[in-house]
């Protein structure tokens, strides 16, 4: 089946620091990859996708490469900010098996000043 | 453009009770997707909504329904309400069935008592 699997939080940081977060997952067809962030108080907002094999999604300084040969889809940012602090979802859609969509359980990440 | 609104806010209920959510897609999107997300987890898929149909369903009991009405907006109903049905409920809204762009509204929170 398919499954998305995250590392576990929550991940802690001093502004500028380098941030990666690991994502895994499985599937069975041709899936697309995203990671999803939820600021405090707010909802779900898409922050980048990638649809293929070796395609990297970017956005706000945020990077991440559907590498098919080790199933990952590792967010990265080279500097993060206070503002940055949320929590982050990496998630799979899969059209080949039924319309569905999957999330990881989500890393909680704060940056301090 | 508006974006997705979902009612209420908040709701407590009591186990075994009945409830009904609302959900009102963005403007230009035919397809509304519901997800259960539960405390310190990601969001799970429950099923998706297309021009009136169920169109993908996630591991959800059959006392989970919905509906979308011909505006597209959409209601998720629970039946036998359970503890653990208590927690944040999302709706999203996409074109044709999209789930690689598909944009959440803030969620209802529900607490079964």
């Amino acid at each position: 089946g398919n499954s998305v699997t995250q590392m576990e939080g929550p991940v802690t940081l001093s502004e500028e620091a380098f941030l990666t977060i690991n994502c895994t997952y499985t599937a069975t067809g041709y899936p697309s990859l995203f990671w999803y962030v939820q600021y405090p108080g707010e909802g779900l907002q898409l922050l980048l996708k990638a649809t293929k094999a070796d395609d990297k999604g970017s956005n706000k300084g945020f990077e991440a490469t559907y590498r098919k040969e080790t199933t990952s889809f590792h967010l990265e940012k080279g500097s993060v900010q206070v503002s940055d602090s949320a929590v982050y979802f990496c998630a799979l859609s899969d059209r080949g098996t039924g319309n569905q969509f999957y999330f990881g359980t989500g890393t909680s990440l704060t940056v301090i000043p | 453009e508006t974006g997705v609104t979902q009612s209420p806010t908040h709701l407590i209920k009591t186990r075994g009770q009945q409830v009904t959510l609302r959900c009102s897609s963005q403007s230009g999107h035919n397809t509304v997707s519901w997800y259960q997300q539960a405390l310190g987890q990601g969001p799970q898929f429950i099923f998706q909504y297309y021009r009136e149909e169920e169109n993908g369903r996630g591991n959800f009991p059959p006392r989970f329904s919905g509906l979308q009405f011909p505006n597209y907006s959409s209601e998720l109903n629970v039946n036998a309400l359970e503890l653990d049905d208590s927690a944040l409920y999302l709706c999203a809204s996409s074109f044709d069935r999209g789930l690689e762009t598909q944009y959440f509204g803030p969620g209802t929170r529900l607490l079964v008592l």
